[in-house]
């Protein structure tokens, strides 16, 4: 059972800022919303997790209405390394509660 | 900095061979991940270990893929016997505990190919 929908690709350049929204409209009372990023043959590594309103950290921002029916992974001014999938994940991190879509690929151009 | 071991990075095998795949998560994680990633996929969850203990192994298919963490440390993930498509990236993880602000630690995968 799906829990999230995601663009499948997204394209954009140097120097922008990426906003990648993930909807999860069944989302529990005790899920979280996790992002994790992975570049071709690694695996995945965590970006971000919040559960209600605005997060920040080093790398992004995660950005979640009062509804948390959906949410937006912020990438300030991205470079070319941060070409890769990005995966929303919404769960509470056992088991088949936390579940990797398809994820979507992000390319960012020169 | 710590990370996650697994070996070996590459294996080809034909099928109705036997595989095994060996990881070893960061020191003190509790929790411990196998998946397995087709191409193109978002990672598949295999099975969850919280120690030595099988916490969900609902999407393992048992009658080929078996899972162990004998002494709550290190995991074996064996296949026998291998089918054609099971070729994927078979990626192991580990977190200090299971649930929310835990962040899952991959390993850089065995990428496994039948033919």
């Amino acid at each position: 059972l799906a829990k999230t929908t995601q663009p499948i690709s997204m394209d954009s350049y140097e120097g922008q800022e990426v906003n990648i929204t993930c909807s999860h409209n069944n989302i529990a009372t005790n899920d979280y919303i996790t992002w994790y990023q992975q570049f071709p043959s690694q695996g995945p590594r965590f970006i971000i997790q919040g559960y209600k309103t605005k997060v920040t950290n080093e790398v992004a921002s995660l950005f979640i209405p009062a509804d948390r029916k959906s949410s937006t992974l912020s990438l300030p001014r991205v470079s070319l390394s941060d070409t890769a999938v990005y995966y929303c994940l919404v769960g509470d991190n056992y088991g088949q509660n936390f579940v990797f879509g398809p994820g979507t690929r992000l390319s960012v151009l020169p | 900095e710590a990370e996650v071991a697994q070996s070996p990075r590459y294996k080809i095998t034909e099928k109705s061979q036997a595989v095994a795949f060996w990881c070893d998560p960061i020191s003190g994680h509790a929790t411990l991940y196998w998946y397995r990633q087709i191409l193109g996929q978002g990672p598949e969850l295999l099975v969850q270990f919280q120690d030595e203990s099988v916490v969900d192994d609902s999407q393992l298919p048992k009658d080929r893929f078996s899972a162990e963490r004998l002494k709550g440390v290190d995991s074996t993930l064996k296949i026998q016997p291998a089918e054609l498509g099971d070729s994927a990236m078979y990626l192991c993880a580990s977190s200090l505990k299971a649930g929310p602000y835990n962040e899952q630690f991959f390993g850089p995968g065995t990428r496994l190919t039948v033919l």
